[in-house]
């Protein structure tokens, strides 16, 4: 069965850096979409960002996150990064990895995701 | 970023028909594909629909999907309690190049 298991989150202090990381298995990882999406304490969802399969490459971004958030895929470990830098308080959110279907912008896995505070 | 326009609740009882709107723009519902969500507490999103209507396998009937012009609608019939839940839309954005989603709709099955 598919399984998406997110780690790397933690808590961290303004400006800081911390990398994402999930774990894919139970699909065929080089032909799927990637995706990072958050959903802060007591808020709705919001996408971060999209890397296309292997083959391609192309990546996209939340405004929010653009120059600061970089996606990245190791399809040798069929895995999904999120690098983040300069980090600040509104981006404190609880970070899902999901898997892209069909058409982009639909999401068929979600993992449970990994918590990620930043505060001083 | 602009989101998608869903209301913030909307309630039924319990084996009534219940819609949730979903409004966006030509450049995202209105020319790309629509996906709902459902989120219990404390738990990842679930998939629904996707392509505007089709449902993944596992998804009952009584859940629908429809589009018309730049609105959606997801249709849950024969409410039950455990459809209690938070709601979202998705959709991509052909301009922005991003994926939008919708504020969230919490449903209350009374």
């Amino acid at each position: 069965q598919v399984q998406l298991v997110e780690s790397g989150g933690g808590v961290v202090q303004p400006g800081g850096s911390l990398r994402l990381s999930c774990a894919a298995s139970g699909f065929t990882f080089i032909n799927s979409g990637m995706n990072w999406v958050r959903q802060a304490p007591g808020m709705g969802l919001e996408w971060v960002a999209f890397i296309r399969p292997d083959g391609n490459n192309d990546k996209y971004y939340a405004d929010s996150v653009k120059g600061r958030f970089a996606i990245s895929r190791d399809n040798s470990k069929n895995t999904v990064f999120l690098q983040m830098n300069s980090l600040s308080a509104e981006d404190t959110a609880l970070y899902y990895c999901a898997k892209g279907v069909s058409n982009w912008g639909n999401f068929d896995y979600w993992g449970q995701g990994t918590l990620v505070t930043v505060s001083s | 970023q602009s989101v998608l326009t869903q209301p913030p609740s909307v309630s039924a009882a319990p084996g009534q028909k219940v819609t949730i709107s979903c409004s966006g723009s030509s450049s995202n519902i209105g020319k790309t594909f629509v996906s709902w969500y459902k989120q219990l507490p404390g738990t990842a999103p679930e998939l629904l629909i996707y392509d505007n209507y089709e449902r993944p396998s596992g998804i009952p009937d009584r859940f629908s999907g429809s589009k018309s012009g730049t609105s959606a609608t997801l249709a849950i019939t024969g409410l039950q309690t455990g459809d209690e839940a938070d709601y979202y839309c998705g959709a991509w954005d052909s301009s922005l190049s991003v994926v939008l989603f919708g504020g969230g709709t919490k449903l209350t099955v009374v």
